[in-house]
């Protein structure tokens, strides 16, 4: 059956350092992939989409790369602060049929430490 | 530009009874797609409509319908709750015109069955 699957449920680390979340899929072949950041109570926010014939992405302190040979993708927070602390979620459609049925994984809550 | 918007923010209902949720799309947005989110299974897909008809529906049983209006507005309705129907449920919002577009969330409507 299909899979998303995030590394850990939770992430922490010291302010300054680099986060680094992992998304490994199964059963997929996604022609994109998408990541959210989630406060508590909210709606997840998108930050970051990477097609497939993408290998990397950056957006200001992000990256995120893309293998489809792993079926996995690692999204980077660089010089990270404690205003990162947040649920991040990552998201994958096949991108076929013309419309949208967007599944995300279970999401890494990271929590950065002053 | 107003964003996505979800009523009511809180909801308590007794086992048995129905429940309609409404979401109002940022304007422009054709496509609307539902999620339930709770603690356990993350974000799992409901359903998404465009201009007015179902176009994917995910593996939830009868009981959750949903609808879409003229002004791409949409209801989802749950009937019979069940305890386990207790979760944040989330719409988004977006063009709807290809697949890999983002999604805007609302900030949900958090249901609790007792």
């Amino acid at each position: 059956s299909q899979k998303i699957e995030q590394n850990s449920e939770a992430l922490n680390i010291q302010e300054g350092k680099t986060a680094t979340l992992t998304c490994n899929y199964t059963n997929y072949s996604p022609a994109y992939l998408q990541w959210y950041r989630q406060d508590p109570g909210r709606g997840p926010v998108f930050l970051l989409l990477i097609r497939e014939n993408e290998k990397e992405k950056r957006k200001e302190r992000l990256k995120v790369t893309f293998d489809t040979t792993l079926k996995q993708s690692l999204f980077h927070i660089t010089a990270s602060q404690p205003a990162d602390s947040a649920t991040y979620l990552c998201a994958l459609d096949r991108g076929s049929g013309g419309y949208q049925k967007v599944t995300f994984g279970t999401g890494t809550k990271l929590q950065v430490i002053p | 530009k107003a964003g996505v918007t979800q009523t009511p923010r809180y909801l308590i209902k007794p086992r048995g009874q129905q429940v309609t949720l409404s979401c109002s799309p940022i304007s422009g947005h054709r496509s609307v797609s539902w999620y339930q989110q709770t603690p356990g299974q993350g974000l799992q897909f409901l359903f998404e409509y465009f201009s007015e008809t179902q176009r994917n529906k995910g593996n939830f049983p009868g009981r959750f319908s949903g609808r879409q209006f003229s002004n791409s507005r949409s209801e989802m309705n749950v009937s019979t709750l069940e305890l386990g129907d207790s979760a944040l449920y989330l719409c988004a919002s977006s063009f709807g015109q290809a697949v890999d577009e983002k999604l805007f969330f609302g900030s949900g409507t958090q249901l609790s069955v007792l």
